[in-house]
């Protein structure tokens, strides 16, 4: 069974000070791992596609980095605008059915104080 | 990227009564998906909706109680059926339009009295 935890569960942070979010993950095969930012009341916006080990991938003040075993989100120099939930979820190398299913972490809290 | 809607936003329904909720997409997909997120939860799939096939549930969810409809490869709908207050979620429409992208809808709120 695929499995993805994120950590730390809660994060903040003062503007300007640089930080990572973990997510760890099993998967028989990886396909892709994908990061999302979630604001309150709204559904997740994608962010990146990561496929295999070294790969890295930059937004504005966010990079993603991607290992056999885990991923990493960089978030450089934050904004309080940058305050939300950050998910990461995997996809298999599955095919048939199973095929485009995400299977989620719980998810990041992070909150970036002026 | 691909624009989803729903209808509704949100809603309160009362127990033992059903809610169908409508996905609408900017764009011809194949797949789409139906997420549940419980309170405090993260996303978890209920089903796949191919376009002229039955949905394809994940464990723990069957069709009687979300049924699915996917009549053409714009829209499609969820229905949660027979609604207890453990049915409070937010429940999202995804599409994966690309090989390399999935997006997400703005989610319908339900709270069940």
């Amino acid at each position: 069974e695929d499995q993805v935890t994120q950590s730390p569960e809660a994060l903040r942070l003062q503007e300007g000070e640089s930080s990572s979010l973990n997510c760890s993950y099993t998967v028989s095969g990886l396909r892709g791992l994908f990061w999302y930012r979630q604001d309150p009341g709204k559904g997740p916006e994608f962010l990146f596609t990561l496929y295999s080990a070294g790969e890295e991938k930059e937004k504005e003040r966010l990079k993603a980095t991607l290992t056999k075993k885990e991923s990493f989100l960089h978030i450089t120099a934050p904004k309080p605008e940058d305050s939300a939930t950050y998910l990461c979820a995997v996809q298999a190398n599955a095919g048939g059915t199973s095929y485009g299913k995400l299977t989620f972490g719980q998810g990041t809290i992070l909150t970036v104080h002026p | 990227s691909a624009v989803i809607s729903q209808k509704p936003s949100r809603d309160i329904c009362q127990r033992g009564t059903s809610l169908t909720i409508q996905c609408q997409v900017d764009s011809q997909v194949t797949m789409m998906f139906w997420y549940r997120q419980q309170p405090g939860q993260s996303l978890t799939l209920i089903a796949t909706a191919n376009q002229g096939s039955e949905a394809t549930y994940e464990s723990g969810f069957v069709i009687d109680k979300f049924p699915i409809s996917r009549p053409n490869l714009t829209f499609s709908t969820l229905t949660v059926s027979n609604m207890s207050p453990e049915d409070s979620s937010i429940y999202l429409c995804s599409v994966h339009p690309l090989v390399d992208t999935q997006y997400f809808g703005p989610g319908t709120r339900l709270t069940v009295l």
